[in-house]
């Protein structure tokens, strides 16, 4: 059975930094994309960052409102993603989630999401 | 990046009734639209890709259909699990893009 599972997140303060990671398993890490996507208080789902599988060369992608402040990662003999949160802003509140995607690069439908990890900026 | 948008905002059904929801793109996204399921305090889960491809797991009462621009997922008989939020996504494209979400209520 696929589990991510996800740690780290708390309060930052604007312009902090914060680190998310993801541990997996359950499956052939290496064979798939892996996104972080964001849910903020009350509101829909936004996908932030992915970083692709081993056979894609683990290319890293970023939506515009983060790129440039946050970085994805992934430690495959570790089964894990981390996602780097740096110059947080007020509407960088969010839940955080880990979602494995079907394929190894650019699919990305979802199919096997982490509980979540909560990340408040405030002052 | 493709705007989805999705209808109503709220729906209110009884127990055993049918529920269509519909799904909006901007732009063509071909069959690539998935639907998800979300529950308070649970993360999404994935109930439909390639439009009308039912995920593992899924009860048959859940159905997708359209093409292109327009989208429907309809539950054919509500069951009292069945009362959440649900959000289509495109991934036709980068960024995958998802509807604001549609609330399916207990009448």
């Amino acid at each position: 059975e696929v589990q991510l599972l996800e740690s780290g997140g708390g309060l930052a303060h604007p312009g902090g930094s914060l680190r998310v990671s993801c541990a997996a398993s359950g499956l052939t890490f290496a064979s798939y994309g892996m996104s972080w996507v964001r849910q903020a208080p009350g509101k829909g789902l936004e996908w932030v960052s992915s970083v692709s599988g081993t056979g894609s060369g683990e290319r890293t992608f970023y939506a515009d409102s983060v790129k440039g402040r946050f970085i994805i990662s992934r430690d495959t003999p570790k089964n894990t993603v981390s996602l780097q949160l740096n110059s947080l802003r007020a509407e960088d509140t969010a839940v955080y989630f880990c979602a494995k995607e079907t394929e190894s690069s650019g699919w990305y439908i979802f199919d096997y999401w982490g509980q979540g990890a909560l990340v408040t900026v405030s002052p | 990046e493709i705007v989805m948008t999705q209808s109503p905002a709220t729906l209110s059904v009884s127990l055993g009734e049918r529920a269509t929801l519909s799904c909006r793109a901007s732009q063509s996204v071909t069959s690539s639209l998935a639907w998800y399921q979300q529950k308070p305090g649970q993360a999404p889960r994935l109930l439909i890709y390639g439009a009308s491809t039912r995920a593992t797991g899924i009860p048959a009462r859940f159905s997708g259909s359209g093409s292109r621009t327009e989208f429907t997922l309809t539950i054919s008989s509500l069951q009292s699990e069945d009362f959440a939020v649900y959000f289509c996504q495109q991934y036709d494209n980068r960024p995958p893009t998802f509807g604001q979400g549609s609330r399916v209520e207990i009448k």
